[in-house]
């Protein structure tokens, strides 16, 4: 399976600043998920990433707010936009790494944010 | 949409026996994956076992096992012996395997449960 690396491990921010985060996979794939897990909450996806095209974003979730960038088929980075501390969350990637009818997901290793 | 429903926040256990822990599942499509994941206080996502809609053998991994129940649209997972390493949260997740559809390649997941073994 895809070996992903995501940067920053954690970071504590300013409220009205951003954050870009990134991901690097050690192979190309096709589609790239962000996904936000609240404190104690399970994962809800913020956007699906294709090469080459928009991000297509979930109900709720806009572009404005967390822009995302797929220059290739190896990164991706999403930017958490004017932050308050209700964007104190863990961030996550995730990638599908598995060959043709053998489906996996792979996911980074989270980003966890802290607004104050 | 899907909708992932498991209703134990918490479970525990002693070491070396078994645990069972349940979700339930709503979609109207025939064609989809189901995901156990694992996540320990490291936060790293752990895939433990998959499971194909279309295959009835219920799928296994050394001390892992579910019990897919399609009709009923459930999907517990067993573990065996279980070990301090298994202390996590556990959620489950459903994927549409559906093209054509806007859920495709999408994880939808439960609500997690922590799972606790004691020694």
């Amino acid at each position: 399976s895809a070996v992903i690396s995501q940067k920053p491990s954690r970071d504590i921010c300013q409220r009205g600043t951003s954050l870009t985060i990134q991901c690097q996979v050690d192979s190309q794939v096709t589609m790239m998920f962000w996904y936000r897990q609240q404190p104690g909450q399970s994962l809800t996806l913020i956007a699906t990433a294709n090469q080459g095209s928009e991000a297509t974003y979930e109900s709720g979730f806009v572009i404005d707010k967390f822009p995302i960038s797929r220059p290739n088929l190896t990164f991706s980075t999403l930017t958490v936009s004017n932050m308050s501390p209700e964007d104190s969350s863990i961030y996550l990637c995730s990638v599908d790494s598995s060959a043709i009818r053998n489906y996996g997901y792979t996911f980074g290793s989270g980003t966890r944010l802290t607004v104050v | 949409a899907q909708t992932v429903t498991q209703s134990q926040p918490e479970m525990s256990v002693q070491e070396a026996e078994t645990v069972t822990l349940s979700c339930t599942y709503d979609t109207s499509e025939n064609n989809y994956y189901l995901f156990w994941y694992k996540q320990p206080p490291s936060r790293q996502m752990i895939l433990v076992i998959r499971q194909e809609a279309y295959k009835q053998q219920n799928a296994t991994e050394n001390r892992f096992s579910v019990n897919f129940q399609k009709a009923a649209k459930s999907f517990s997972l067993k573990i065996s012996d279980s070990q301090l390493g298994d202390t996590a949260m556990y959620f489950c997740a459903f994927m549409s395997l559906n093209a054509g559809g806007t859920s495709y390649g999408k994880l939808t997941f439960g609500q997690g449960t922590i799972l606790t073994v004691h020694p």
